[in-house]
């Protein structure tokens, strides 16, 4: 049972640019939450998709957007590149929205040069 | 203030000894609390979980919630050199969309 999968693994741009970020839930799951994680900190909430709409967005600017495809899985968008923008992304997949049970890819990182 | 605070270490231990990893938190709303266990460039692994408050026992693992304190922790008995590795503290509310992490203990088990 393949577990959540992300690609690209890293990912080096310069600041303006734009970047897309793609996440493939586990198997099952309908359910999908973008975390950033910058350097030494801890996971912070960017957005949750469920069935296909944003269902509850953290504290990113529009910058950040994103969508869920028919198939669950779902991309990140990030537009006009900061140097702070510069992390680890993480996906995580969860059965249902709501549960407490998600579980996390592997992550993109991000270099903003 | 921030939502969750976890004291971010360092934290080193002999083989075999007993680890308390702690988070507060300032939202009484929060009623799902997770243990995530991350190794070095790798997406965090879900430990244990606990539903309002009270213990939780898995193996080697115990995780305590104690909510009129806002205080929560994770055990470790037996501790081993694989556990070292960042454990973060996660909760959310009961809509349970969006959890809110702490910064992360970062552990070595000195063999």
């Amino acid at each position: 049972d393949a577990g959540v999968t992300q690609s690209p693994t890293h990912l080096i741009k310069t600041r303006g640019q734009q970047v897309t970020l793609r996440c493939s839930p586990k198997s099952g799951h309908d359910t999908v939450s973008w975390y950033q994680q910058a350097l030494g900190q801890g996971p912070q909430f960017i957005f949750q998709y469920y069935e296909e709409e944003e269902r509850q967005r953290g504290n990113f600017p529009d910058r950040f957007s994103g969508h869920q495809f028919p198939n669950y899985s779902s991309e990140l968008n990030v537009n006009a590149l900061l140097l702070g923008d510069s992390a680890l992304y993480l996906c995580a997949s969860s059965l249902r929205q709501g549960t407490y049970e998600q579980y996390f890819g592997p992550g993109t990182r991000l270099t903003v040069t | 203030q921030k939502e969750v605070e976890q004291d971010p270490g360092p934290l080193s231990v002999p083989e075999g000894a007993i680890v308390s990893l702690n988070c507060t938190y300032s939202n009484s709303a929060f009623q799902y609390f997770m243990w995530y266990r991350q190794y070095s460039r790798k997406g965090p692994e879900l430990l244990m979980y606990t539903y309002s408050s009270g213990n939780k026992e898995d193996g080697r693992f115990t995780a305590q919630v104690d909510k009129s304190s806002k205080y929560i922790s994770l055990f470790i008995r037996d501790s081993q050199p694989s556990d070292s590795a960042t454990y973060l503290c996660a909760m959310s509310a009961p809509t349970g969309n969006q959890f809110y992490f702490g910064t992360g203990t970062s552990l070595t088990v000195i063999p």
